[in-house]
């Protein structure tokens, strides 16, 4: 168990520039979250993946906000024309649907650090 | 919809000490499951716990405790004999079951910053 990476750690950008943040999750789990966690604040929700399949978005998942899980296995998340209320910490995670005994819990990743400027 | 209450923004103890962060939850749900995870200055959040809304048994793990209660909606978190490196920020988290029954999404609370002092 490797753990979920995610990549890059920390990412500065200028305002209006794009930018993509990737996530490998635990080999054998079958869904991905994103989440985003602002200063002094949870984490929020903004999509999930079961395999390739996106199942739910957020309404902070504005259409700036893509994801994707190719062939099920890492996800990229695409932020574009970014603005300075994007300045947060993405955070992915992953976990195993099972069908009895609740599934495994989600397990987080280091996150990525954005700052907007 | 879900929401978790911590309303202990910041705790600060001496070493030794023991103590509990709270949790308060609301759901419309039945079957739900509750879960702590600890944040270290690093930034990664570190399972502690998960509890399904079925089972109410307390559970001791090592120096962690977790007192589970329908009748008020809580889910308290107590360290016994704190040490140093117990500081983080911990949050409480609670997540509807899906149609199989899984846990997925997470609803979190704000977080409760727990600094233990040598």
């Amino acid at each position: 168990d490797t753990g979920v990476s995610q990549n890059p750690r920390h990412k500065i950008t200028k305002r209006g520039q794009n930018v993509t943040f990737r996530c490998d999750p635990i080999s054998e789990h079958n869904r991905l979250y994103w989440y985003r966690q602002t200063l002094g604040q949870g984490p929020e929700f903004l999509t999930y993946f079961q395999n390739e399949a996106q199942l739910e978005k957020s309404r902070l998942l504005s259409d700036r906000f893509s994801a994707e899980r190719p062939k099920g296995s890492f996800s990229t998340l695409e932020i574009q024309r970014t603005e300075q209320g994007d300045s947060a910490m993405y955070l992915c995670a992953s976990s195993l649907a099972a069908g009895t005994g609740g599934g495994s819990p989600l397990h987080f990743g280091n996150g990525t650090r954005l700052t907007v400027t | 919809a879900q929401k978790v209450t911590q309303a202990q923004t910041e705790i600060s103890v001496v070493e030794k000490e023991d103590v509990t962060l709270d949790c308060v939850y609301e759901t419309r749900d039945t079957t739900y499951y509750l879960f702590w995870y600890k944040q270290p200055p690093s930034g990664e959040l570190v399972f502690l716990i998960r509890r399904n809304s079925f089972d109410e048994q307390n559970e001791i793990s090592g120096r962690y405790s977790w007192n589970f209660q329908k009748s008020t909606s809580s889910f308290n978190f107590t360290i016994t004999a704190s040490q140093v490196v117990d500081s983080a920020v911990y949050f409480c988290a609670l997540s509807e079951a899906n149609s199989g029954g899984s846990n997925y999404k997470l609803t979190f609370g704000k977080g409760t910053l727990l600094t233990v002092n040598p």
